[in-house]
């Protein structure tokens, strides 16, 4: 099946300093990737869409100088978070689309970021 | 009102009975129909997709659409232990909508 991946796994890091967070599609190619963020016992929340080749589409209210959010390769999305506070501690899952009609969304296992 | 509407729980239920999980929606455009599962600190899995309104089995899993009563149903029979998880509907039409995420815990 397809699988995606993302590195770290967890992360810590001190106010102010910027983490960078990789998602790859390992076995299949990834025209689109998607960033999300879930805090304790709530669900999903989408940050921004990935393109490859192209700016990525940010959802309302996140800020896309905060977040910043490259697409390099059809395999490979990065999710930059620059100078973090307490607040962005939380858990950031990618997603990789499979190209056709049912759009299904392939998960990497989550990065969990904490900002001291 | 949201998109989709899924009941949080939490759901308990003890080991070997049936879970039914469910949720509705309100955009008529919405095209295929995903759950997945999510257990704790990890991302969620892709458990089972529908395109058409009636049922699809895998296993002890059953996916079951209404398109006209816009309603969708995750059954899981014989439920164990290891099915504990956040269950999350998905709707798909231009993008992509999950519902809030169901907690089940099945009690040995």
């Amino acid at each position: 099946g397809a699988v995606v991946s993302q590195h770290p796994s967890w992360v810590i890091c001190k106010s102010g300093t910027s983490v960078k967070i990789e998602c790859r599609s390992l076995d299949f190619q990834a025209t689109t990737m998607f960033w999300y963020r879930q805090f304790p016992k709530q669900s999903l929340m989408l940050m921004a869409t990935s393109n490859e080749g192209s700016k990525a589409t940010y959802e309302q209210g996140v800020e896309k100088d905060k977040f910043l959010i490259n697409h390099a390769s059809l395999t490979l999305s990065t999710l930059t978070v620059t100078s973090a506070h307490p607040e962005d501690s939380s858990f950031y899952i990618c997603s990789a689309q499979l190209a056709g009609l049912s759009r299904e969304q392939f998960f990497g296992p989550g990065t969990r970021l904490t900002v001291l | 009102q949201k998109e989709v509407e899924q009941d949080p729980g939490p759901l308990s239920v003890p080991e070997g009975a049936i879970v039914s999980l469910n949720c509705t929606y309100s955009n008529s455009a919405f095209q295929y129909f995903m759950w997945y599962r999510q257990y704790s600190r990890k991302g969620p899995e892709l458990l089972m997709y529908t395109y058409s309104s009636g049922n699809k089995e895998d296993g002890r899993f059953t996916a079951q659409v209404d398109k006209s009563s816009k309603y969708i149903s995750l059954f899981i029979r014989d439920s164990q232990p290891s099915d504990s998880a956040t269950y999350l509907c998905a709707m798909v039409s231009n993008d992509m909508r999950f519902g809030a995420g169901t907690r089940l815990t099945v009690k040995p």
